[in-house]
């Protein structure tokens, strides 16, 4: 079966920097996404894969490691604001997208 | 209207009954895609269409129907809700179809059925 695992909750500090790994097992890959939810809102867009290497924008950093179907966001320069849960997503071999289940983010003054 | 928007915003609904959730979009996208979210499980695409004129099945179709008759409306319909259908309800968008394009999500709709 196609899988995404992340870890379920993180807590972090302000102003301190946080890695959210995702790990999949997928029939095929087209690209690796990263959302952010903020409680009670609809996911939006923060990154896309699709080939090796790290990829920065601003406070965000997303990578990716086709070979061992692994992936981490960085969030470096925590703000409150940050507090929101992290959606990773792949498209499989059929163009389909397969979501994890999100890892919630925590950030403490 | 700027984006996607989804009517209504949350309802309660009694067993059995007929339900319409509605999604727009202004944005001129081709595909369209209808998502339930439930605690501690990931986005399930309920159905997709790829372009005007066509629909398609995802990972949790049944229960539910949808239809696209023009590009900007997605509507979702349960034909006879049940309480499993209690849920979050999101309607998203992407200028590109087979899921190689940032998806733009609507508001969405919580939906309580009794």
């Amino acid at each position: 079966g196609q899988n995404i695992d992340q870890p379920t909750e993180m807590t972090a500090t302000e102003g301190a920097i946080v890695q959210i790994n995702c790990t999949y097992q997928t029939s095929g890959f087209n690209g690796l996404f990263w959302y952010q939810q903020h409680a009670g809102e609809a996911p939006t867009f923060l990154s896309y894969n699709v080939l090796d290497g790290l990829e920065e924008k601003g406070r965000f950093s997303s990578f990716l490691s086709r070979s061992k179907g692994y992936s981490y966001l960085l969030l470096k320069e925590l703000q409150m604001k940050d507090s929101a849960s992290y959606l990773c997503a792949v498209t499989d071999s059929n163009y389909q997208l397969i979501w994890g289940a999100g890892t919630k983010l925590i950030i403490k003054p | 209207i700027a984006g996607i928007t989804q009517a209504p915003t949350s309802q309660i609904l009694a067993a059995g009954r007929r339900m319409t959730l509605r999604c727009t979009q202004d944005m001129r996208h081709n595909a369209m895609y209808w998502y339930r979210q439930d605690l501690g499980l990931g986005l399930r695409l309920i159905h997709y269409s790829n372009t005007a004129g066509t629909t398609g099945k995802g990972e949790v179709p049944d229960g539910y129907s949808v239809s696209r008759a023009n590009t900007d409306d997605f509507p979702l319909t349960l034909a006879s809700a049940v309480p499993s259908q209690t849920s979050v309800y999101f309607c998203a968008s992407s200028d590109q179809d087979r899921a190689v394009d940032e998806q733009f999500f609507g508001p969405g709709t919580r939906l309580t059925v009794l």
